[in-house]
């Protein structure tokens, strides 16, 4: 067990609907980082926040947003959903967002678009 | 842009064998890290490396950092049934934060007993 929560576990939803994803990081640990995993594109990251703050940004679409509230748990927001966002959505934290902070991913959330 | 290229994309070994894995890039990577990831779970670190020529195990694993800083290996010997999963190399990208990982596509293992 990594320490990392994500709920849902599994989200089916319909084109252009709006989901939140949950994660909540492992106790201590002020970074939070959200990655999608696909057949075709693989482990890729979205985004980081570090202690409410957004850090970097990766590949993440206009239409997804993410937050990181004060109790450090954050939400990753999918809105107009498209069928080619089916994917798993993985949440991971860290100590810091620096050199030798190892990142501990949770089970991850399974998203179905229809 | 930096990209990760993980070979063979699959292995089928016999329980006992030992296993050899790699990972290139044309970009130059500050530190390699080894994931593994079993069916309907996340990602989990198997071992880091910061150091170019950095030999580190963990059991039955051990994985080098290349002298070139392009290129790393994952060594597993005598393999088990649990070791069945997918391995992924990662390194963060350069100008990034330690976590803004770039992940190569994998590495299958199937077990035989």
């Amino acid at each position: 067990d990594s320490g990392v929560t994500q709920t849902p576990k599994h989200l089916i939803t319909a084109t252009g609907q709006r989901v939140t994803l949950r994660c909540s990081p492992r106790s201590g640990d002020l970074s939070v980082y959200w990655y999608q995993q696909s057949l075709d594109q693989g482990l890729q990251f979205l985004i980081q926040y570090y202690n409410g703050e957004e850090r970097a940004k990766g590949n993440i679409l206009e239409r997804f947003s993410a937050q990181q509230f004060p109790d450090l748990h954050s939400e990753l927001n999918l809105s107009s959903l498209e069928l080619g966002d089916s994917a798993l959505y993985f949440c991971a934290s860290s100590p810091g967002g620096g050199p030798g902070s190892p990142l501990h991913f949770g089970n991850g959330t399974r998203l179905t678009v229809t | 842009g930096q990209q990760l290229n993980q070979s063979p994309q699959s292995m089928f070994i016999q329980e006992g064998e030992d296993v050899s894995m790699n990972c290139t890039s044309s970009s130059i990577f500050n530190t390699w890290l080894w994931y593994k990831q079993d069916p309907g779970e996340g990602p989990v670190l198997l071992i880091a490396l910061y150091k170019a020529g950095e030999l580190t195990s963990n059991g039955r694993l051990t994985a080098q950092f290349g002298i070139t800083r392009k290129d790393s290996f994952l060594n597993i010997s005598a393999s088990i049934p649990s070791d069945v999963g997918i391995y992924f190399c990662a390194g963060p990208v350069i100008g990034g934060s330690q976590g803004n990982l770039i992940f190569g596509k994998g590495t299958k293992l199937s077990v035989k007993p």
